[in-house]
This record gives C-alpha cells, sequence and structure tokens, in this order.
C-alpha cells in the first residue's frame, strides 16, 4: 500500500514569488492535513480538507491557501513568499474521524 | 502559548537501557496523546497512542504513560536500541479536531552502542 505522497520535495523561490506543494493521501484516506515545521516553532497545523472541503485552519495568514480535489488528492499553496516561510512541509492523511495521522515525507521550501 | 511542551530537546542513552522521554500539557480538553518518531529527511511516522481514560499503553518495547492529574505522559522504549535514534515529538488531540494535533517542539534521542 502506498503512503502519503508529496512533491517536488525540494525547492527554493525567492521572495514574492508563489508556491505550489502537492499531496497524494492513502488510498482510502479522505482527510487531509497539512503542517508547517520550522526549527523554532515545531510542527504547526495550517489546514485540514475533507471532501474538497477546508474543515479546518490554523492560525495562518490568508498567503496560505490549499485545496482537495475529488480523488482526495491535495494542494497547498503559498503567495508572495517571505523569508520566514523557509520550512518543511508536512502532508498528513487519515481516515475519517481517526485520531492517528499519517504522514508523507515533506516537501523543503527555501526562500531566497 | 505552547501547550504541548517537551522540555529536554535531546537525550542520550547507552543500548539496552531504557529512554525516557517526556512531554507535558496545559490543556485539559486533550483526550487523545500520540509519540512519533522522526528520521532526518522522512516525515514523522506514527509510533505509540493513549486515549485519556487509560493511564498505560504498551506495544513491544514501547510503552507510553499518562497521568491526567499531573497532565504529563512519557514514553518508555526498552531495551533502547541504536536504530531508535530519532527526534520524538509528543502530540495531542481533542476529538473532533479534524486533523489538529498539537505537537511538542521534540526531543532528539541518541542511542550510543
Amino acid at each position: 500500500k502506498a503512503g502519503v505522497t508529496q512533491t517536488p520535495r525540494y525547492l527554493i523561490k525567492t521572495r514574492g514569488q508563489q508556491v505550489t506543494l502537492s499531496c497524494s493521501p492513502i488510498s482510502g484516506h479522505r482527510s487531509v492535513s497539512w503542517y508547517q515545521q520550522t526549527p523554532g516553532q515545531g510542527l504547526q497545523f495550517l489546514f485540514e480538507y475533507f471532501s474538497e472541503t477546508q474543515r479546518n485552519k490554523g492560525n495562518f495568514p490568508g498567503r496560505f491557501s490549499g485545496r482537495q480535489f475529488s480523488n482526495s488528492r491535495s494542494e497547498m499553496n503559498v503567495s508572495t513568499l517571505e523569508l520566514g516561510d523557509s520550512a518543511l512541509y508536512l502532508c498528513a492523511s487519515s481516515l475519517l474521524g481517526a485520531n492517528v495521522l499519517t504522514f508523507g515525507a515533506g516537501s523543503r521550501l527555501t526562500v531566497l | 502559548d505552547q501547550q504541548v511542551k517537551q522540555n529536554s530537546p535531546s537525550l542520550s542513552v547507552q543500548e539496552g537501557r531504557i529512554s525516557i522521554l517526556n512531554c507535558d500539557y496545559t490543556n485539559s480538553m486533550f483526550d487523545y496523546f500520540l509519540w512519533y518518531k522522526k528520521y532526518p529527511a522522512e516525515g514523522p511516522t506514527f509510533l505509540i497512542s493513549i486515549s485519556s481514560i487509560k493511564d498505560k499503553n504498551e506495544d513491544g518495547r514501547f510503552t507510553v504513560f499518562l497521568n491526567k492529574s499531573a497532565k504529563h505522559l512519557s514514553l518508555h522504549i526498552v531495551p533502547s536500541q541504536p536504530g531508535d535514534s530519532a527526534v520524538y515529538f509528543c502530540a495531542a488531540s481533542v476529538q473532533g479536531s479534524q486533523g489538529n494535533l498539537i505537537f511538542g517542539k521534540g526531543t532528539k534521542l541518541s542511542v550510543k552502542p
């Protein structure tokens, strides 16, 4: 059974650009969550999607957005990139109502 | 304000000995707790969890203890192996939190041969 797949694994952008990250959940998992991991703040919740609807959102500015498609795949977008957006972005999937999240390997974003 | 705290950034133990990783939380509404392990360049991997209705859960070499009155949980690894060297994250959630796990900042465990 394939795990959570995130692409791209690594990317470098410059300030002011935007970026789109992709996540394919485990087959059968319809809930997809996104997290940002930085050395100073640890893992912080960005948002969660189920059935193409954002059900929950963390405390991040509106530059961070996401969406989910009918096949449960999800994307997140960060616009007007800032240096502080450099981080590991992790996607996780789960069955509806499950407490345990299964994480992908992450997308490492560097903003120069 | 950190709701989940792992006060030890690092821990070093000898192979074969017990590793004890600690975690404190402040929100009494948390009803489910998890431990994840993370190797460099990989995503966190689920290790073990415990519901707030229990005080202990065991899975092989890993045992998690929950002390609700102290708002404290711990992960015991016995015996520790070099392959256990990783960053361990404690996480907590509230029923119906819809994907929102609150993580501690992690403890880096080094198991020396």
